[in-house]
């Protein structure tokens, strides 16, 4: 079964912290995304890459980087966690053009207390 | 950005019943495709409809597409009360080399047993 693995369900971070959400796919897609979803706010777009080593920036892309060194794995890094990031992250891939569908993972709910 | 919205934004209905869930979205795409989502998990791709298609059926899930007015339907026939969940659509924008796909604010559907 292909599949989207979120490494945390759920996960609580201090304020100030560097935190790490890692994302692994098994479907050899070329192309990850990171979102986070707030209710009333829908699903926005942080960062997505269309290839190793490459990133492009999302639509809300402020305190936040990516990492993708090998094709089946993209990393969210909240470089020093705030508050207003506690959210709900979800990581989805795709094939390239056309786009048919991605396929998201569980999410991670991350608290920043 | 976002280009789909859903309507209704909430929709409760008594489990046998049909449930239609409407998209409007802004420009041209290549593919329109409906999500679900379970409470607190990822988002689950359903169905996929093309630009030249109008009407797509799977299982208890009829899609229909009307480009001329930039909507879709989603509907649900017999519903069940496992079908309560939150449901998105997504564009795949007819806008060259774009791979990302435009979701919706989302809706949510109760289905009550």
């Amino acid at each position: 079964d292909v599949k989207v693995t979120q490494s945390s369900r759920y996960l609580v971070k201090r304020t100030g912290e560097k935190v790490f959400l890692e994302c692994v796919q098994d479907m050899d897609h070329e192309n990850m995304f990171w979102y986070r979803q707030d209710p009333g706010l829908g699903l926005r777009l942080i960062y997505f890459s269309y290839d190793v080593k490459m990133k492009e920036k999302g639509d809300i892309p402020e305190g936040y980087s990516v990492s993708r060194e090998k094709k089946e794995r993209f990393s969210l890094i909240l470089e020093s966690a705030s508050t207003n990031q506690t959210s709900m992250y979800l990581c989805a891939s795709s094939f390239g053009a056309p786009n048919y569908g991605y396929t998201f993972g569980s999410g991670t709910r991350l608290t920043v207390v | 950005s976002q280009q789909g919205e859903e309507d209704p934004q909430a929709l409760s209905i008594q489990e046998g019943e049909n449930a239609t869930m409407n998209c409007s979205y802004k420009t041209s795409i290549n593919n329109l495709q409906w999500y679900r989502q379970n409470s607190g998990r990822g988002l689950v791709h359903l169905i996929l409809i093309r630009s030249n298609e109008r009407e797509k059926h799977s299982g208890r899930l009829r899609v229909t597409l009307d480009t001329s007015k930039k909507s879709s339907s989603l509907l649900i026939t017999a519903s069940r009360a496992a079908d309560t969940a939150s449901y998105f659509c997504a564009t795949d924008p007819d806008q060259g080399g774009s791979e990302k796909l435009v979701f919706g604010k989302g809706m949510k559907l109760t289905v009550n047993p």
